[in-house]
């Protein structure tokens, strides 16, 4: 399993944009990006999903190049709930066999202020 | 749709005692994962299922047990309890198909003294 590098901490103003990198310089080919959030006290929630270039949904958007070293998650004009840990897993999906084997690092705690 | 709910939320155990930790899903899922998360890390793999009758060991299983006897039901047991098992409890439940997405429950916070 790929493993994966990002920032401790970050810290943001409400309204700007937000990018956390992740580096997964061994990821393998089948394997699959995959973004998780954390509030205090809460389980982690699935935020976005990709495999190569731009993926977009409602809360956010990845980045992925073409040598998939590495992923940026892109939170538009956050606000004070999106403080939280952010954890990049890199993994192979389902249909690699097995089950969806995720690792956890210890993310990157993002604070956004007023 | 009451999706992932854990039982209890809170526990204080005496060294020795043991326990078993509830989990429900109502989704259909058929995996079905126990995580635990000490202060400032990230989630480790303890056991999961992917079926019921099934379960398979994670990235720290000592300690202890699990069965899926029902489909929707993962439950995890703590046979001798121990101070090093004192941590936050997490299941999450998955499709067979489909993307990585995992669905975790609001978390059992344990205490061994």
């Amino acid at each position: 399993l790929a493993k994966t590098t990002q920032p401790i901490s970050m810290d943001s103003y409400e309204g700007q944009e937000v990018n956390i990198t992740c580096s997964h310089n061994n990821i393998a080919t089948n394997d699959y990006i995959t973004w998780y959030q954390q509030f205090p006290s809460q389980g982690p929630r699935f935020i976005i999903q990709g495999y190569k270039t731009k993926v977009t949904n409602e809360v956010a958007s990845l980045f992925i190049p073409a040598d998939r070293k590495s992923s940026t998650l892109s939170l538009p004009r956050v606000s004070l709930s999106d403080t939280a840990v952010y954890y990049c897993l890199v993994g192979a999906s389902m249909f690699s066999g097995g089950y969806n084997k995720l690792i956890f690092g210890a993310g990157t705690r993002l604070a956004v202020h007023p | 749709n009451a999706g992932v709910t854990q039982t209890p939320k809170f526990r204080v155990l005496k060294t020795g005692q043991s326990m078993t930790l509830l989990c429900a899903q109502d989704m259909n899922h058929e995996y079905m994962y126990w995580y635990r998360q000490d202060p400032g890390m990230g989630l480790r793999l303890i056991h999961y299922s992917v079926g019921e009758g099934t379960t398979a060991k994670g990235e720290v299983p000592d300690g202890y047990n699990v069965s899926r006897l029902k489909k929707q039901n993962f439950l995890l047991g703590l046979e001798s309890a121990a101070p090093s098992q004192t941590s936050v409890y997490f299941c999450a439940s998955g499709r067979q198909s489909g993307n990585y997405e995992q669905y975790f429950g609001p978390g059992t916070r344990l205490t061994v003294t």
